[in-house]
Parts: C-alpha cells; structure tokens; sequence
C-alpha cells in the first residue's frame, strides 16, 4: 500500500491553456474523489467514480472540466482554457469497498498566470 | 443538504492545556463525521470519525470527539497541547460511507509556547 499518489505536484500554466493532472488511487479501491481546495478554504468536491463510471458531479464543475478514470484505476482532471480562479490544490482521494474512510493523496497545486 | 460549520478560524492555546475545536453540521440523515489534519504542504489525513455507536470517538495523537446528536456537534478535543499540533484542522460530514464529504472551512490550531 503505497498511498494515493498524484502528478505533477505543481503546475504553473499561462491563462488560456490547457492542463491535466493524473490521480493514481490505492489498489484495489473502487472509489475515487476529486476536491478543490482554494487558500483559507476547506476542500470542495469536484466528481467520484465508482470504478470507470463517473457517478456525480458538483455544480463547481464547469464545462471546462473534464475527469476520466478509463480502466477504474488511475483518473485524470482536465481543465481546458484555464482562468486565474482555477488556482488552487487539486486533491484526490480514495477509498475501497470494505472502508468508509478517504484517503487522500498530496495534491496538485495549480498556479493560473 | 449538509453543512458544516466551524467555530473559529484559528485558535490559539499554551502548550500543555486543553485544546478544543468546536464543529456543528447540518444533516438530514444519521451523518459519518470526520476530523482531518492538514500539516503545511502535506495532504490530509484523518484524525478519526464517527459513523455509528459509541458517541465518544478516539483518534490518532490523542484527540477525541463526541458525537452529540441534540446539539449537532462533533467537537474535537485533546487534554494536552502538543508543538507538533500546530495544524490545519477540518470538521467534515458524509450521508453514507462512500459518499462525497463535506468540509468545514477549518480552524487552524497555533501552539503558544
């Protein structure tokens, strides 16, 4: 068990451009979590899948979001046409079958220029 | 839907005395509770959670929390401040185990030496 992993742990991008950060879960967990967390704020959740089927999504979400868990192991967030309100950390977290509890990985903290 | 409310965006204590972090939430079903530590530039990680029988939950590095249904409180408490408390903490609350959770906006603890 080596714990939720996410990449890169940093992204600096200019306004307008693209970027993707990967989340690769603890094995074997079916569920996976994606939060936004902004300075002084406490997580926001983002979207989970169950396996590869994304099942909710919050209203934070716009349609420049995008996220994939393609083979229900590792996911990836796409933002498209970044904004200088998409800085923030992205967290990931996950859990498995037999446990009601998140684990959460690192972060990716994104700077929008 | 749920919320969560924190009592004071940061809290300060001596070192050695009590430590007591206060958290109401807003719930139409029976919640899962939860205490999260978030060291600076670490992700975060559970202190403990309530999901159902005893009311008195225990967690890591000696906190505890009860749960009180009548006042829709989950505070978190330790009898001796440590330095290495100095932190990040979030109160947050789930419908179900697999659930999204909700966090508060946190209380971030300072240790006064």
């Amino acid at each position: 068990d080596t714990g939720v992993s996410q990449n890169p742990r940093h992204k600096i991008t200019k306004r307008g451009q693209n970027v993707t950060f990967r989340c690769d879960p603890i094995s074997e967990h079916n569920r996976l979590y994606w939060y936004r967390q902004t300075l002084g704020q406490g997580p926001e959740f983002l979207t989970y899948f169950q396996n590869e089927a994304q099942l909710e999504k919050s209203r934070l979400l716009s349609d420049r979001f995008s996220a994939e868990r393609p083979k229900g192991s590792f996911s990836t967030l796409e933002i498209q046409r970044t904004e200088q309100g998409d800085s923030a950390m992205y967290l990931c977290a996950s859990n498995g079958a037999n446990t009601d509890t998140q684990y959460f990985g690192p972060g990716t903290r994104l700077t929008v220029l | 839907a749920q919320s969560v409310t924190q009592l004071g965006s940061h809290v300060s204590v001596s070192e050695g005395a009590l430590v007591l972090l206060r958290c109401n939430y807003s719930s139409s079903v029976p919640p899962y509770l939860f205490w999260y530590v978030q060291y600076p530039n670490q992700g975060l990680q559970l202190l403990l959670k309530y999901t159902t029988g005893a009311t008195l939950v225990k967690g890591i590095n000696g906190f505890e929390a009860e749960f009180k249904k009548s006042e829709t409180s989950f505070h978190l408490t330790k009898p001796s401040a440590h330095m290495s408390d100095a932190a990040e903490y979030f109160c947050a609350v789930s419908e179900r185990r697999d659930d999204k959770i909700i966090f508060g906006k946190g209380t971030r603890l300072h240790i006064l030496p």
